[in-house]
């Protein structure tokens, strides 16, 4: 089977860094994204690594360790308006991406 | 502009009603998907495909139905509508670079 592993909440503050974590066991794959989604809106498109490393654009870099299964997703300088589900997705070669149950983000003051 | 659309946005209708969620991709993409999500909750895959006259169920146990006669065109129908249906269904397409998805469509049934 597919899993994938975000933590379920986590508080951050304005102008700080936050890290999310994301492990996957999957069947295959062919990369990972990550997207973010609003309360009530359509997830939009962050950042894919399909090679180790770190993938860099903007406030936002993302990291893959293919041999331990693990990425993550980094926001620097955050923002009240990065208050939002963070998604971990992983296209396994079939059919769709599996996602996981997404990481709430709140940014307080 | 190339994008994914979805209608309606919001739909609230009694039970045993027939519907029909529409979705359309100017991108010219060959894979289409519908992901069921109910707040907070992650997305479930309920139906993909790969191209015209091409459909498949997904993960997600689902009673709505798809089709696909256009490459831009992929609704889904759900013949008799129940409480249990209620939730937030996405259209997505895809390329090698990744999925976009459509605004989606919040259904109610009561």
């Amino acid at each position: 089977g597919q899993n994938i592993d975000q933590p379920t909440e986590m508080t951050a503050t304005e102008g700080a860094i936050v890290q999310i974590n994301c492990t996957y066991q999957t069947s295959g794959f062919n990369g990972l994204f990550w997207y973010q989604q609003h309360a009530g809106e359509a997830p939009t498109f962050l950042s894919y690594n399909v090679l180790d490393g770190l993938e860099e654009k903007g406030r936002f870099s993302s990291f893959l360790s293919r041999s331990k299964g693990y990425s993550y997703l980094l926001l620097k300088e955050l923002q009240m308006k990065d208050s939002a589900s963070y998604l971990c997705a992983v296209n396994t070669g079939r059919r769709a991406l599996t996602f996981g149950s997404g990481t709430r983000l709140q940014v307080q003051p | 502009e190339a994008d994914i659309y979805q209608t309606p946005r919001y739909l609230v209708i009694g039970t045993g009603k027939k519907i029909t969620l529409e979705c359309s991709q100017t991108m010219g993409h060959d894979k289409m998907y519908w992901y069921q999500q109910d707040p907070g909750m992650e997305l479930h895959l309920i139906h993909y495909s790969y191209g015209v006259n091409s459909t498949e169920k997904g993960d997600l146990s689902s009673e709505s139905t798809v089709s696909r006669i256009r490459t831009e065109h992929f609704p889904l129908t759900l013949e008799s509508a129940r409480p249990s249906h209620t939730s937030q269904y996405l259209c997505a397409s895809s390329d090698l670079y990744g999925y976009t998805f459509g605004s989606g469509t919040r259904l109610t049934v009561v």
